[in-house]
């Protein structure tokens, strides 16, 4: 069945550094790969999505990376931010579900002083 | 726009009572869904609907009803609650243009005792 997992439950990094989120997935009919951001008490926050047939897309400090071959993704955020301290989540929009996201684990991100 | 609107924020329910947990959004969007959230884990989809008159099973829709009679709300049932059923339940709509990026409502945290 489809399934999407994180390697690391937790990353710590320090303010300023660069962070970077892993994320495996299953299902390689999957057309759309979603990055959402979960603040404590919140419910979870659009990033970033990239379509299957891209390889790398660029936000606003984020950057995400698909590997197709080994199927991963991974959310990269520059200069972390005390802001940027969160649960982060993978998902995949499998085609045949196209309103279906399926969510993975989470990550949670700690930013140090 | 408020955007997405769940209540009530918290309840309390003894085993085998039935409540009806709220979602509302403005944005107008045609896609709506349920999801649940156990803590360490993802979020799991319970029902979603692509439009007002039209529900279908997600993941996980054992013990719980949805219906969607107009475009602006879509209620989730607890039928005969259960501690099984002791989760955070996220209301979420998304526009049928861009619908990898789903809106989230600010959670229900249930507990069932």
């Amino acid at each position: 069945g489809e399934s999407v997992g994180l390697h690391l439950p937790t990353l710590s990094v320090q303010e300023g550094d660069n962070s970077i989120i892993n994320c495996a997935y299953s299902n390689s009919a999957s057309d759309y790969f979603i990055w959402y951001k979960q603040e404590s008490g919140k419910g979870p926050q659009f990033i970033i999505d990239i379509r299957s047939n891209m390889d790398k897309r660029q936000g606003q400090r984020v950057t995400v990376l698909l590997n197709k071959t080994v199927k991963h993704l991974s959310l990269q955020i520059a200069a972390t931010q005390p802001g940027d301290s969160a649960v982060y989540f993978c998902a995949e929009r499998a085609v045949q579900g196209a309103q279906k996201l399926v969510f993975g684990q989470g990550t949670r991100l700690t930013i140090n002083p | 726009n408020a955007g997405v609107t769940q209540t009530p924020k918290f309840q309390v329910l003894k085993t085998g009572q039935s409540m009806t947990l709220q979602c509302a959004q403005d944005m107008n969007h045609e896609y709506m869904s349920w999801y649940r959230q156990d803590p360490g884990m993802g979020l799991r989809l319970i029902h979603y609907s692509v439009g007002a008159g039209i529900t279908d099973q997600g993941e996980v829709p054992n013990g719980y009803n949805v219906s969607r009679s107009t475009t602006e709300d879509f209620p989730l049932r607890l039928l005969s609650a259960a501690p099984s059923q002791t989760s955070v339940y996220f209301c979420a709509s998304t526009s049928w243009g861009k619908n990898t990026e789903a809106f989230f409502g600010q959670g229900t945290r249930l507990t069932v005792v």
